[in-house]
């Protein structure tokens, strides 16, 4: 079976700092990936999509960024993290044809 | 824009109940309809997909498509305590076949 695995879980992070958040599918190939971001009491906004390996794809212009290294692994990064770049982000997965997406656990993001 | 809307509740029934969750969405050239449940603090989990216009029934849940309204809802029969979360609902859209979310509606089910 297929599962999807994001971490870390929680993460505290200062203004200004870098951030890598990583994504990776196992039991599949080939799998379509996309990134969201939840900020509290709000609904999920998408990032990033990738359908391929090298394939990103951006929704939102900010000061984020999406790379797929290999087939299933989707990592977001900032150089500089921003106050308003907290949330809860999540990685999905689908073998794409209109399939349902599947969510990661999730990482809390905080920013001091 | 493409969008879905939904109302954000939040929406309270008494343990036995049918809970109904309704949702609307823009692009008429939208084909696949999703309802997720996210507990608090938790990631989405996916309850019930529909393609085609009617009703589709998985156990307690019936989700119901109308494409002609671009309507899609949500009913939960015999609502339950732990049935106490908030609902999204999301629409296929894109070529990549990105969804769209709605921002929830929160559900309360009273024992």
């Amino acid at each position: 079976s297929q599962t999807i695995h994001q971490w870390p879980a929680t993460l505290v992070q200062p203004v200004g700092s870098p951030l890598s958040l990583e994504c990776t599918v196992e039991g599949t190939s080939n799998p379509n990936l996309y990134w969201y971001r939840q900020a509290a009491g709000r609904g999920l906004q998408l990032l990033f999509y990738s359908v391929g390996i090298g394939q990103i794809s951006s929704e939102v212009p900010q000061n984020l960024s999406a790379s797929r290294p290999q087939d299933r692994q989707f990592i977001l990064s900032s150089k500089k993290l921003l106050l308003s770049d907290s949330g809860f982000y999540l990685c999905a997965w689908t073998p794409g044809g209109g399939q349902p997406q599947h969510f990661g656990d999730g990482t809390r993001l905080s920013i001091l | 824009q493409k969008e879905v809307e939904q109302n954000s509740g939040p929406l309270s029934v008494p343990e036995g109940a049918i809970a109904s969750l309704n949702c609307t969405y823009s692009d008429r050239g939208s084909q696949s309809f999703f309802w997720y449940r996210q507990y608090s603090g938790k990631s989405p989990e996916l309850i019930m997909f529909i393609y085609s216009n009617g009703d589709k029934e998985d156990g307690r849940f019936t989700a119901q498509l109308n494409k002609a309204s671009q309507y899609v809802s949500l009913l939960i029969r015999d609502s339950q305590p732990s049935d106490s979360a908030t609902y999204l609902c999301a629409v296929n859209t894109g070529s990549a076949r990105q969804l769209t979310f709605g921002s929830g509606t929160q559900l309360t089910v009273l024992p």
